[in-house]
């Protein structure tokens, strides 16, 4: 069974930036892709981009183009999303998800990680 | 990109009844249509893909149904542990699209 182990809340500032992590076990992560979602408070999911963990090929999201940057290290199984120029608009709940093709189910999520920007 | 409309918002039922859900695509993504559940304070867990396919361990009263642009999602003799969100999403390549979400209340 895989698992998703996200990073800890966050509470950032106006203008910075935040690098948010997703550890995965239980399945071979080069082969497989991971998509970043957002969830505001009371709202439905939107997707940011995904990366393919075996090559380092990305897809965004046109709205989160230069806002987001994926990447991973296979060496341990992870990936990493950075967020930049973070304003209020950007305070959320960030998933990681597996899924095994582009097109294919997001069928393993992690826990998520609240991202609070205030000054 | 394809839009996802999915009705109603939110719904009112009794342990025991049963509720259907229904999605919309905005244009025919065939079959790739997943459903997730997420409960308050929890990530969204998959229900169901390929419109029909149950995902491992979701329980049989849930089942999928529909292709192109209409697609509906039925739960049987509804349990306490059903209450929740559901949404729908279309993985018909990139960029993957949610439903506005329909929140399952108990009565």
């Amino acid at each position: 069974q895989g698992q998703m182990q996200q990073s800890g809340a966050e509470l950032v500032k106006p203008g910075a930036s935040v690098k948010l992590s997703c550890k995965t076990s239980g399945f071979t992560f080069s082969s497989n892709y991971i998509s970043w979602l957002k969830q505001k408070p009371g709202q439905s999911l939107e997707w940011i981009a995904w990366i393919y963990a075996g090559t380092g090929g990305t897809n965004y999201n046109q709205k989160f183009t230069g806002k987001a940057q994926l990447t991973v290290d296979t060496s341990s199984s992870t990936a990493y999303m950075q967020f930049s120029s973070l304003t209020t608009e950007d305070s959320a709940i960030y998933y990681c998800t597996r899924h095994v093709g582009y097109d294919r189910p997001m069928d393993y999520w992690g826990q998520g990680t609240s991202v609070t920007v205030s000054s | 990109d394809i839009q996802m409309i999915q009705s109603p918002a939110s719904l009112s039922a009794s342990v025991g009844e049963t509720v259907t859900i229904t999605c919309r695509a905005s244009e025919n993504i065939y079959s790739y249509l997943a459903w997730y559940q997420q409960k308050q304070g929890k990530s969204p867990q998959l229900l169901v893909y390929n419109a029909k396919t149950l995902a491992e361990g979701v329980p049989s009263r849930f089942s999928g149904s529909g292709s192109a642009t209409q697609f509906s999602l039925k739960i049987n003799s509804l349990q306490p542990e059903d209450f929740g969100s559901y949404y729908c999403q279309h993985h018909y390549g990139t960029p993957p699209t949610f439903g506005g979400g329909t929140k399952l209340e108990i009565k």
